[in-house]
């Protein structure tokens, strides 16, 4: 099974501030990578796929990258609806797995 | 419009079963593998089991449900389901229908399983 570890598990940071969530996978998962933003009593919101890119109608503001064991999300300058707990998932092999989730709060 | 429509979860009792079925429609269901993923009560997304696009191949996170639960699907109908033996408090949830494989990702809004006496 792939772990999929997430960091930090909280972060803080102020409105209209740049966010940096890392994902590492315990192999190479390709770019077989998503992230999810949820916020409380939701379904999650794919914003990121392939890595890189992003769904429907998500905003610019957020951008993925990285491959094999490494990647990004990184949100450019926080709104207030973008504070939320952040997923990321591999869909390389099964079977699929999540990290344990980066909850981004306001400072 | 892509939807996939969650039910069949309830309160149920420890050693107890339940079938949870999912009405999708949207985009061709035949063509794509599924999942479920639950999530507990304050806690992260947890992948629970995977189906291939034909099910001839199934999937089954190994040391939480593995055994206990049988994931299957008809294509004719567009539904997917999840027949959940031996249910344990632990196993206490809100239930996602998914597909998270492939691009685009899809997600139903969940059905609500708790085991309690």
């Amino acid at each position: 099974e792939i772990v999929m570890t997430q960091s930090p598990a909280t972060l803080s940071v102020s409105p209209g501030e740049r966010a940096t969530l890392s994902c590492r996978a315990s192999q190479s998962v390709s770019s077989n990578l998503a992230w999810y933003q949820q916020k409380p009593g939701q379904a999650p919101r794919l914003l990121i796929y392939g890595a890189s890119a992003r769904a429907t109608g998500i905003p610019a503001r957020f951008s993925g990258s990285g491959s094999g064991t490494e990647f990004t999300l990184t949100i450019s300058s926080l709104q207030s609806e973008d504070f939320a707990v952040y997923y990321c998932q591999q869909y390389n092999n099964w079977p699929l797995t999540f990290g344990g989730g980066t909850k981004v709060e306001i400072k | 419009e892509v939807q996939l429509l969650e039910s069949g979860g309830g309160l149920v009792q420890p050693g107890g079963s339940l079938r949870l079925s999912c009405a999708a429609s949207g985009f061709t269901f035949s063509s794509y593998a599924m999942s479920w993923v639950r999530q507990a009560p304050g806690r992260g997304l947890e992948w629970v089991s995977g189906i291939s696009a034909g099910g001839s191949s199934t999937y089954y996170a190994e040391d939480s449900v593995k055994g206990r639960f049988t994931i299957s699907r008809d294509n004719s109908k567009s539904t997917l389901y999840l027949q959940m033996n031996s249910l344990r408090a632990e196993d206490t949830a809100i239930y996602y229908c998914a597909k998270v494989t492939g691009s685009p990702h899809y997600w139903g809004q969940g059905t609500l399983v708790t085991v309690s006496s």
